[in-house]
């Protein structure tokens, strides 16, 4: 079964609202969690790394205050897309890497399917 | 250069036979090699992963990494209609770093 779960799966918002998505890992306590951007036809891009405890950790060209992140807690990351415009539609995917001894398993979420309107 | 490459495909091959799916990448600081399967509007699967240099089967399917030329391999053997998705090889230095992806292979098997 699945050990990352994240809600929704798909979203329909409009343009300049907020939309939160959750990723929550099930079995395992995660202190970092990924999120990647997905476009159509196109590999994941790594946004952010979201550290439990402490801000998270953006890549280049990511907008920190656009795409607010949360890791609240050892099991849930949170990623806001704030002020939502139609260039955000996109499949937005977390990930938790759970734990052994190289730390190597990551395991991702279902996906969040946004689309702005 | 990207630090992952990865033929984009689509691949289309007949059931029953052996596909080969490859990656190439720059980071030598590369330790850990992964195979991920996504089906459409899913999330990635992980298939595979490994460590060093060699194969790894699991199954239908055969890990090969090879450290010296910085390639990595998927092969599925008997490949079956259900192995239709878009596999995707990732890698990733030690430690709580991220996974950096190629962009995937989309490969169709036909009954």
């Amino acid at each position: 079964g699945a050990v990352v779960s994240q809600h929704p799966s798909w979203v329909i918002c409009k343009s300049g609202t907020s939309v939160k998505i959750e990723c929550r890992s099930l079995d395992f306590q995660a202190t970092t969690m990924f999120w990647y951007r997905q476009f159509p036809k196109q590999s994941l891009m790594l946004m952010a790394t979201s550290n439990e405890g402490s801000k998270a950790t953006y890549e280049q060209g990511v907008e920190k205050d656009k795409f607010l992140i949360n890791h609240a807690s050892l099991t849930l990351s949170t990623l806001t897309v704030t002020s939502a415009h139609p260039e955000d539609s996109s499949f937005y995917i977390c990930s938790a890497p759970r734990g052994g001894r190289m730390n190597t398993e990551a395991f991702f979420g279902q996906g969040t399917r946004l689309t702005v309107v | 250069q990207k630090e992952v490459e990865q033929d984009p495909g689509p691949l289309s091959v007949p059931e029953g036979a052996i596909v080969s799916l490859n990656c190439t990448y720059s980071n030598s600081a590369f330790q850990y090699f992964m195979w991920y399967r996504q089906y459409s509007r899913k999330g990635p699967e992980l298939l595979m992963y490994t460590y060093s240099s060699g194969n790894k089967e699991d199954g239908r399917f055969t890990a090969q990494v090879d450290k010296s030329s910085k390639y990595i391999s998927l092969f599925i053997r008997d490949s079956q209609p259900s192995d239709s998705a878009t596999y995707l090889c990732a890698m990733k230095r030690g430690g709580n770093t991220p996974l950096v992806f190629g962009k995937g292979t989309r490969l169709s098997v036909i009954a």
